[in-house]
């Protein structure tokens, strides 16, 4: 079965970039879109933007300007970065696999276990 | 803030059903798409219960059942179990983006 893992530094400074990345194992990254998400602590999900396997992006319009996601096939990861972070953008991040299905129909599974940022100096 | 409205919290005693609404609007549920439903048990991360309004995935109890009706969609959980303890979480989409539910906490009595 599928199986996604987050990887990246835990403590990003204010002001600084956030860079994460998804490793898929157990599949291929192909032909499916991926997805980022995040959670600041005892709050509500947040979908950040999506990649699929030829690198075409969608964000979300909110944090459009300040997000960067990339793919790598042949190592099956997929990446985020985000830009001048504060501390409104500490939360656990989640990568995601978006159903192969049209934009409006998609549901996310499997789910990576998140990775905690926490942006402070 | 989340665009999908849902009650900070519901509860239940075992055996009981409990019922979660998930309120869009004409932009989101209301404009066709589809409703899932998610739930996360505490640390860990969300986990699918229901797709496309009322499908459940393979593993997954049918004492769970969703709906979806004009702007709005539910989530039934019927037979109230110890393990359903939990926090559930709609999700549509809004024509340029995913939006979720604000979720809400089920208790067990």
């Amino acid at each position: 079965q599928v199986q996604l893992q987050e990887s990246g530094p835990g403590l990003v400074e204010p002001s600084e970039t956030l860079s994460l990345t998804c490793t898929v194992s157990g599949g291929s990254i192909s032909t499916y879109y991926w997805s980022w998400i995040r959670q600041p602590a005892g709050k509500g999900l947040e979908w950040i933007g999506r990649i699929y396997d030829s690198g075409a992006t969608t964000h979300n319009p909110s944090l459009r300007s300040r997000v960067t996601m990339s793919v790598d096939t042949s190592k099956n990861q997929f990446s985020l970065k985000m830009t001048s972070v504060t501390a409104a953008d500490t939360a656990v991040y989640y990568c995601a696999r978006g159903s192969i299905t049209t934009p409006g129909n998609r549901w996310f599974d499997p789910w990576g276990q998140g990775a905690l940022v926490t942006v402070s100096s | 803030q989340s665009v999908l409205t849902q009650p900070p919290s519901v509860s239940g005693a075992p055996g009981q059903t409990v019922t979660i609404s998930c309120t869009g609007s004409s932009s989101d549920i209301g404009a066709g798409y589809d409703v899932q439903w998610y739930r996360q048990l505490p640390r860990t991360a969300p986990k699918l219960l229901i797709y496309g309004n009322s499908n459940r995935p393979s593993g997954v109890p049918d004492r769970f059942s969703g709906s979806k009706s004009g702007t709005s969609a539910s989530l039934a959980i019927n037979g109230l179990q110890a393990e359903d303890e939990a926090d559930y979480y709609c999700q549509s989409y809004d024509g340029s983006r995913y939006v979720f539910g604000s979720g809400t906490e089920v208790t067990v009595l």
